[in-house]
């Protein structure tokens, strides 16, 4: 079945930096991928979907200078945190639409949990 | 804007007892998909439902699409220790490019 691997599996960064995690497709290729977050014991929150080959599109009140997503291929997607504070520590897990035929449900990637300090 | 409620958050059952997640969309889905999330976990796909009034089982889950496309149940039946984990509801709109649209979740504890 198709997999996404999402990289770092947590992080703990400080205030002020930035954090980028990735999330492949290991065996498809993915034109589009979903980033959601996730704070604890809550459901999971679209924040923006990437499209390979043109920019990403943010849900609203998601900042798109502060979260940055770049689809650079059809196997790479990336969200990068910028200067990023403790308010943006969360579960962050990416998704890939359904793939086959016929279409079963979304892939997620495993995660990155993020703490800032 | 599209919502998924889901009731209720949380559920605490004896080993055996049964259990039941409900999910209500404020307009009609295309599909609806269930997910489980282990502790620490990533959701994992369960099962996708398409047809008004579909209803689909997976040994002890039986799950459920509302006539009106609006609403949904998943089923536990005679639970076990290995079902504990928050199920999700995930809706996705007609003519939605694509976007699913999570319910609350419902958090199970079996006690043995």
């Amino acid at each position: 079945g198709a997999v996404v691997s999402q990289h770092p599996s947590w992080v703990i960064c400080k205030s002020g930096t930035s954090v980028k995690i990735e999330c492949r497709s290991l065996d498809f290729q993915a034109t589009t991928m979903f980033w959601y977050r996730q704070f604890p014991k809550q459901s999971l929150m679209l924040m923006a979907t990437s499209n390979e080959g043109s920019k990403a599109t943010y849900e609203q009140g998601v900042e798109k200078d502060k979260f940055l997503i770049n689809h650079a291929s059809l196997t790479l997607s990336t969200l990068t945190v910028t200067s990023a504070h403790p308010e943006d520590s969360s579960f962050y897990i990416c998704s890939a639409p359904p793939q086959g035929a016929p279409p079963q449900g979304y892939t997620f990637g495993s995660g990155t949990r993020l703490t800032v300090v | 804007g599209q919502q998924v409620m889901q009731i209720p958050q949380y559920q605490h059952v004896q080993e055996g007892e049964d259990f039941t997640t409900y999910c209500n969309s404020s307009t009609t889905l295309s599909n609806i998909q269930w997910y489980k999330q282990r502790p620490g976990g990533h959701p994992v796909f369960l099962i996708q439902l398409v047809k008004s009034g579909e209803v689909k089982k997976q040994k002890r889950l039986t799950f459920q699409f509302g006539e009106a496309k609006k609403n949904s149940s998943l089923h536990i039946t005679a639970t076990q220790t290995t079902d504990v984990g928050t199920y999700f509801c995930a809706g996705r709109r007609s003519g939605n490019t694509g976007k699913l649209i999570f319910g609350q979740g419902t958090t199970l504890q079996v006690k043995p």
